[in-house]
């Protein structure tokens, strides 16, 4: 059983640009979330899909934007790309069925790089 | 406003010590909480949870954690630490909106170093 996949590993960008992250969850869970997590600080939070829409957003501009297709598969665009925005970027899958008591798994992330 | 708080930045004990890293939250209703552990380029791995009932609560890897409604503390503990511990450490608080699940409230992460 695979878990959460996310692509690429790596991606170098130039300020300015727009960038695609891709998150494929777990078997079976039907919720996204997406994380960032600067170096050396926790993960946080910008947004969750359920059902294909964006049901939580954390305090995060509008540059960032999410998709959820009917597999469940996830996308994080990002646009007008800042230097601050070099990160590790983590997709979370978990399952609404078990309500509040849910528990998110993580995949490997996507280090974006700015220059 | 609902936070959490790693004490620690950076611990280093030597192998075969006992652990125990610190984490306070501040949440008005009752907690989630959640212990993660990073390696070196890694996504985050789930090593215990706390939803409800016993307030020790046992996780992979020999980890344990106490919730402490009173200190508002959910520390994590290890009694023997092994050389493969060495990795960062974050403990989180789950939001949640009556029966519906939320986003996860993470500390800033410690930072675990075993020495030989």
């Amino acid at each position: 059983d695979a878990g959460v996949t996310q692509s690429p590993t790596h991606l170098i960008k130039t300020r300015g640009q727009q960038v695609t992250l891709r998150c494929s969850p777990k078997s079976g869970h039907d919720t996204v979330s997406w994380y960032q997590q600067a170096l050396g600080q926790g993960p946080q939070f910008i947004f969750q899909y359920y059902e294909e829409e964006e049901r939580q957003r954390g305090n995060f501009p509008d540059r960032f934007s999410g998709h959820q297709f009917p597999n469940y598969s996830s996308e994080l665009n990002v646009n007008a790309l800042l230097l601050g925005d070099s990160a590790l970027y983590l997709c979370a899958s978990s399952s609404d069925d078990r309500g509040a008591k849910n528990i998110q798994y993580f995949g490997a992330g996507t280090r974006l790089s700015v220059l | 406003a609902q936070s959490v708080t790693q004490p620690d930045i950076h611990i280093t004990v030597s192998e075969g010590a006992s652990l125990e890293l610190r984490c306070n939250y501040s949440y008005g209703a009752t907690p989630y909480l959640f212990w993660y552990v990073q390696s070196p380029g890694q996504g985050l791995q789930l090593l215990l949870k706390y939803f409800s009932g016993d307030t020790l609560v046992q996780g992979i890897k020999g980890f344990e954690a106490e919730f402490k409604r009173s200190q508002s503390s959910f520390n994590l503990r290890k009694p023997s630490v092994h050389w493969s511990d060495a990795a960062e450490y974050f403990c989180a608080v789950g939001r949640h909106y009556g029966g519906s699940q939320g986003n996860l409230i993470f500390g800033k992460g410690t930072k675990l170093s075993v020495k030989p």
